[in-house]
């Protein structure tokens, strides 16, 4: 998984809790990414991030914020989980931002919110 | 309408057989077309890209692109069962400023032995 770990791999929570999900990256590439994946959806953009403490909203970012005060950590927060927030969540980290080509995955968080 | 779409499947073929698996979209400003492979509770991995029309060869894989009927495939030759696993297309193009990835659904392939 091209040097990305993410923490935890499985998570279970209740409605109305913060959750936080932790994406820790050794390549030292400039942009990471959060997706969460959902059957009939694909994958889809959530926040991404362009350098450290520079992050941007995706296409779903409603009800999560990021965080990122070093290049190898990223960090994911519900701040307030719903059920519609169970899903699969992904990180990515790219070398440039313009090449999609070299985007590489972690290998996913469960997140079941009860 | 979705700006990717791609048959969720799922794809069955004995071992051996060619692949065929499509994407067609709708979004003339993609440039950059991507295959992911992703096996079972695993992360996406990138398998192929190609940048424009054309055909680009990898082994057994081979990516095609149809920029003016917007439809793209991925042939897998000699089709093995360790080639199953859900098969996600991606775009990429400057959309709103920024450089924008749109996947689509997947494709489940079983290759049966």
């Amino acid at each position: 998984d091209a040097g990305i770990t993410q923490s935890p791999r499985h998570k279970v929570t209740e409605t109305g809790t913060p959750v936080t999900l932790r994406c820790h990256q050794t390549e030292n590439h400039r942009y990471m990414y959060w997706y969460r994946q959902d059957p009939g959806h694909g994958l889809r953009l959530i926040h991404y991030s362009y350098g450290v403490k520079d992050t941007d909203k995706g296409e779903v970012s409603d009800g999560y914020s990021v965080s990122r005060s070093k290049t190898e950590d990223f960090l994911l927060t519900l701040e307030s989980a719903t059920s519609s927030q169970t899903s699969v969540y992904f990180c990515a980290i790219s070398e440039s931002f313009g090449q999609q080509e070299t985007q590489y995955f972690g290998p996913g968080t469960r997140l079941l919110v009860l | 309408q979705k700006e990717v779409e791609q048959d969720p499947g799922p794809l069955s073929v004995p071992e051996g057989a060619i692949v065929s698996l499509n994407c067609t979209y709708s979004n003339s400003a993609f440039q950059y077309f991507m295959w992911y492979r992703q096996y079972s509770r695993k992360g996406p991995e990138l398998l192929m890209y190609t940048y424009s029309s054309g055909n680009k060869e990898d082994g057994r894989f081979t990516a095609q692109v149809d920029k003016s009927s917007k439809y793209i495939s991925l042939f897998i030759r000699d089709s093995q069962p360790s080639d199953s696993a859900t098969y996600l297309c991606a775009m990429s193009g400057n959309s709103g400023g920024y450089q924008k990835v749109t996947f689509g659904t997947g494709t489940k392939l079983q290759v049966i032995p």
